[in-house]
């Protein structure tokens, strides 16, 4: 079985251009979340969906953060305009269901430096 | 609110020594608690896990244990290999879908 798929895998871009993620979480899977992972402040939750509703966006860092989910296999993050302390990690990892005991799973992430 | 505190690292350990790496939590209730390591340029993926007081979890050849009664979810192992080198995240999951992250302990291994 195909596990949580991110693209692209590297992006480089340059302060102030729109940058989007994708995420296609595991087939079956309800939840779906986004992290961010950076040395200085660790893995970060940005927002999580449920039956491709968002739950919870309170780790969005700001406006410029947004994230969709239109249907089951898809999810983009994007970021608009981008900005160099937006370099980072991203994560997508998915859940068979909301519970507290259920594993997410990860994607490989996406690393996105910006100049 | 709930929090996951790790010991820091980087622990540097020699090939088949003794792993230990503390973790304690603060929640309210009674939560699942997890372990997740990170290889190198990959994504976090499930270690092992305890869903009530007393479980123990284990795979791989690690192993931890869910005590209340001093909040805490160790990691273990006898002996360690140089590909256990990584990070290694302790969380917990307190009656929702969110995970919470410890801030990750490094470990590296030497032949």
């Amino acid at each position: 079985d195909a596990g949580v798929i991110q693209s692209p895998r590297h992006e480089v871009t340059e302060m102030g251009q729109e940058v989007t993620l994708r995420c296609k979480p595991i087939s079956g899977h309800n939840s779906l979340f986004w992290y961010r992972q950076t040395m200085m402040r660790g893995l970060e939750l940005l927002i999580y969906f449920n039956n491709n509703v968002p739950i919870d966006d309170s780790g969005m860092p700001e406006d410029r953060f947004s994230a969709k989910m239109p249907n089951a296999s898809f999810s983009t993050l994007k970021i608009q305009p981008s900005e160099p302390r937006d370099s980072a990690v991203y994560f997508c990892a998915s859940s068979i269901k909301p519970g507290g005991a259920e594993t997410q799973y990860f994607g490989p992430g996406t690393r996105l430096l910006v100049l | 609110g709930d929090s996951v505190t790790q010991m820091e690292g980087p622990v540097t350990l020699s090939e088949e020594a003794f792993l230990t790496i503390n973790c304690t939590y603060t929640a309210t209730g009674y939560p699942s608690l997890f372990w997740y390591v990170q290889y190198p340029g990959e994504g976090l993926q499930l270690l092992l896990k305890a869903t009530k007081a007393d479980d123990k979890g284990s795979n791989k050849g690690f192993e931890a244990t869910y005590r209340k009664e001093t909040t805490s979810f160790h990691l273990e192992k006898g002996s360690v290999q140089v590909s256990d080198s990584a990070v290694y995240f302790c969380a917990l999951n307190n009656a929702g879908n969110m995970l919470t992250f410890g801030g990750g302990t490094r470990l590296m291994v030497k032949p």
